[in-house]
């Protein structure tokens, strides 16, 4: 079947901290990835994307490279902001189906 | 250009009560979702649709009906609610067109539901 694995959270981080969330899939095909962030009290709205192996997403500092061969998409940021305090979660999609398939988002709050 | 509008904001019902959430885009997307997101947990699928009239189960829909008679709109009908549906609901759109797998999915503000 399809599925996505988050790290567990919660995750505290100082600010200017590095910041690895790491993400897992399994898919019957080939699917695009997502990373999409929920501040909080809001709806989900994208961070990045990729589309297809080796492609990176990138948006805000944040950054997730398509790595086919470990079936992964680790999100990544040099230096975290008190602003990036938020709930992130990892997706994937299918060409040949109609839904998103989420992982269980993983909580980041960046401390002073 | 308002992307996926949800009313109401905010409600509190009594177990038994019905009620509907509206959703709305202004996108003329295909396909569209309805989620619930239980304190602290991730997103479990209730109904989705991908085009009007066309509507299909999700991991979650006990409790739930759908319709979809027109393209932007996509309301949620809950039925004799209970506790357990004490949630925040969100509505979500994406394009769907061929090549569907590379649409992004947009997301309403959501709607925060308490049952007592």
């Amino acid at each position: 079947g399809n599925s996505v694995t988050q790290m567990e959270g919660p995750v505290t981080l100082s600010e200017e901290a590095f910041l690895t969330i790491n993400c897992t899939y399994t898919a019957t095909g080939y699917p695009s990835l997502f990373w999409y962030v929920q501040y909080p009290g809001e709806g989900l709205q994208l961070l990045l994307k990729a589309t297809k192996a080796d492609d990176k997403g990138s948006n805000k500092g944040f950054e997730a490279t398509y790595r086919k061969e470990t079936t992964s998409f680790h999100l990544e940021k040099g230096s975290v902001q008190v602003s990036d305090s938020a709930v992130y979660f990892c997706a994937l999609a299918l060409n040949t189906g109609n839904q998103f398939y989420f992982g269980t988002g993983t909580s980041l709050t960046v401390i002073p | 250009n308002a992307g996926v509008t949800q009313t109401p904001k905010f409600r509190i019902l009594k177990i038994g009560q019905s009620m509907t959430l509206q959703c709305t885009q202004d996108m003329n997307h295909n396909y569209m979702y309805w989620y619930r997101q239980d304190p602290g947990m991730g997103l479990k699928l209730i109904y989705y649709s991908v085009g009007a009239g066309i509507t299909d189960k999700g991991e979650v829909p006990n409790g739930y009906n759908v319709s979809r008679s027109t393209t932007e709109d996509f309301p949620l009908r809950l039925e004799l609610a209970a506790p357990s549906q004490t949630s925040v609901y969100f509505c979500a759109s994406r394009r769907g067109a061929s090549g569907r797998g590379t649409d992004t999915q947009y997301f309403g503000p959501g709607t925060r539901l308490t049952v007592l």
